[in-house]
């Protein structure tokens, strides 16, 4: 199992700062199936990054994700209130899928 | 548009089974394999498995194989999620998801809060 290790636990940033998220697998990943999700609390997750870097229909430009092999990026850039919420990475190339922990990107 | 609409809360005693709906529209049903994923109060996501609707083939996560079925109705576009011999931690949100090869879950339900408690 691969298991994905992200950090920091908690981000705490300022409106119009950059976020970088970071996450690190167990053994290496195919960057075709590595996916960031953005999800706020008592909702369903929202798909934001797949094949490590392509932005999923109706993502901002801002958001953008980079890294091969184990080590994995999720950047923000001028942070928008909106995108402060929880994101998770999640490898989906091998069996059984997994997801990291997840980061809290939260307002300062 | 593409949707996935499941049942409602559910709440369980231990030792029960509980089965979550998804029901798919806006696409070929048959077309996309369904995942179940589920993630406890205040915690992260674990994948339970996924069901190819066109065939009702099946792959478990090794953690619940024994204890989980999936299956499908395809004249009405719904898969289904039964999880037996329910634990309290097995209180979770259940979500199913539209699993795509390159695109992972792009589409996901709106979830399902089961709580076991006696």
């Amino acid at each position: 199992e691969i298991v994905l290790t992200q950090s920091p636990g908690t981000l705490s940033l300022s409106p119009g700062e950059t976020a970088t998220l970071s996450c690190r697998a167990s053994q290496s990943v195919s960057s075709i199936y590595l996916a960031w999700f953005q999800q706020k609390p008592g909702q369903a997750p929202r798909l934001v990054i797949y094949g490590a870097s392509s932005r999923a229909t109706g993502v901002p430009d801002r958001f953008s994700g980079s890294g091969s092999g184990t080590d994995f990026t999720l950047t923000i850039s001028r942070l928008e209130p909106e995108d402060f919420a929880f994101y998770y990475c999640q490898q989906y190339g091998s069996s059984p899928i997994t997801f990291g922990q997840g980061t809290r990107l939260d307002i300062k | 548009q593409v949707q996935l609409v499941q049942s409602g809360a559910e709440v369980k005693k231990p030792g029960a089974s509980v089965k979550v709906s998804c029901k798919a529209s806006g696409y070929n049903f048959n077309d996309y394999y369904l995942h179940w994923v589920r993630q406890a109060p205040g915690q992260g996501f674990e994948w339970m498995g996924w069901i190819i609707p066109n065939s009702g083939g099946t792959t478990y996560s090794r953690k619940f194989q024994g204890w989980v079925t999936m299956t499908r109705d395809t004249s009405i576009s719904t898969a289904y999620m039964e999880l037996r011999s329910l634990k309290s931690d097995d209180t979770a949100v259940y979500y199913c998801a539209r699993g795509d090869v390159l695109k992972t879950y792009e589409y996901w339900g709106q979830g399902t809060l089961v709580t076991v408690s006696s």
